[in-house]
């Protein structure tokens, strides 16, 4: 079984600081690993995804993650966050393509001005 | 750009009333799903449907839950007979032939009174 641990449910901002949100999975296979975003009162949008290959993963909207395997990680970063990156971020794994994702519990990003 | 939709936005139905989610995916895709959010919690798979059958469901998707693909377009999730913690979002998906990554709709909240 597969599970997913975001480590800060909210995260303050000051608009153009940088941003992190932290995620963790555990697997006994590989995964892929997804970063989906929630903008208030709308769906769920893909970020970005690690398949295979580099482990620096560059999404949409400015958006980037490392996967790191040893550590078990897949860490979201941005440099400089507007007051649009006001969202809630859901990291999430699956075992392979087709597969269920399993999601993190969320991390809701408040960007002050 | 191609998108998957979801109807209601917001359904509100009475204790042990059936209700029909109804899901129209991407066309061309041919994995789909249904997921949900009860408030304040993580988002959880029900279940996977992948050439006309399910493929896979989670231990929330009891006898009470069905799925059909009643023509080439719809996707839809019935619940016999509400409950009170049936309460939730509910999101629909679906994925390509290659299926790396899911694509979500809008939501559907559906209130159990």
């Amino acid at each position: 079984a597969q599970s997913v641990t975001q480590l800060d449910s909210q995260v303050p901002v000051f608009e153009e600081a940088p941003v992190e949100l932290r995620c963790n999975y555990s697997s006994s296979v590989s995964v892929y690993l997804f970063w989906y975003v929630q903008y208030p009162n709308q769906g769920l949008q893909l970020l970005l995804k690690y398949l295979s290959g580099s482990t620096l993963v560059k999404g949409i909207n400015g958006f980037e993650a490392e996967f790191n395997k040893s550590q078990t990680s897949f860490h979201l970063r941005k440099p400089s966050v507007h007051i649009s990156d006001t969202a809630e971020y859901f990291c999430a794994v699956s075992k392979a393509a087709g597969n269920k994702l399993t999601f993190g519990g969320g991390t809701r990003v408040l960007v002050k001005p | 750009e191609p998108e998957v939709t979801q109807t209601p936005s917001h359904q509100v139905t009475q204790m042990g009333q059936e209700v029909i989610l109804r899901c129209v995916p991407i066309s061309n895709h041919l994995y789909f799903y249904w997921y949900r959010q009860i408030l304040g919690q993580k988002v959880e798979f029900l279940v996977s449907f992948y050439n006309n059958e399910i493929s896979e469901k989670s231990e929330i998707f009891d006898d009470q839950f069905s799925v059909e693909r009643p023509d080439g377009s719809n996707f839809t999730l019935k619940i016999r007979s509400t409950k009170l913690e049936d309460s939730a979002m509910y999101f629909c998906a679906s994925g390509g032939r290659e299926n790396t990554e899911a694509f979500f709709g809008q939501g559907t909240r559906l209130t159990v009174v």
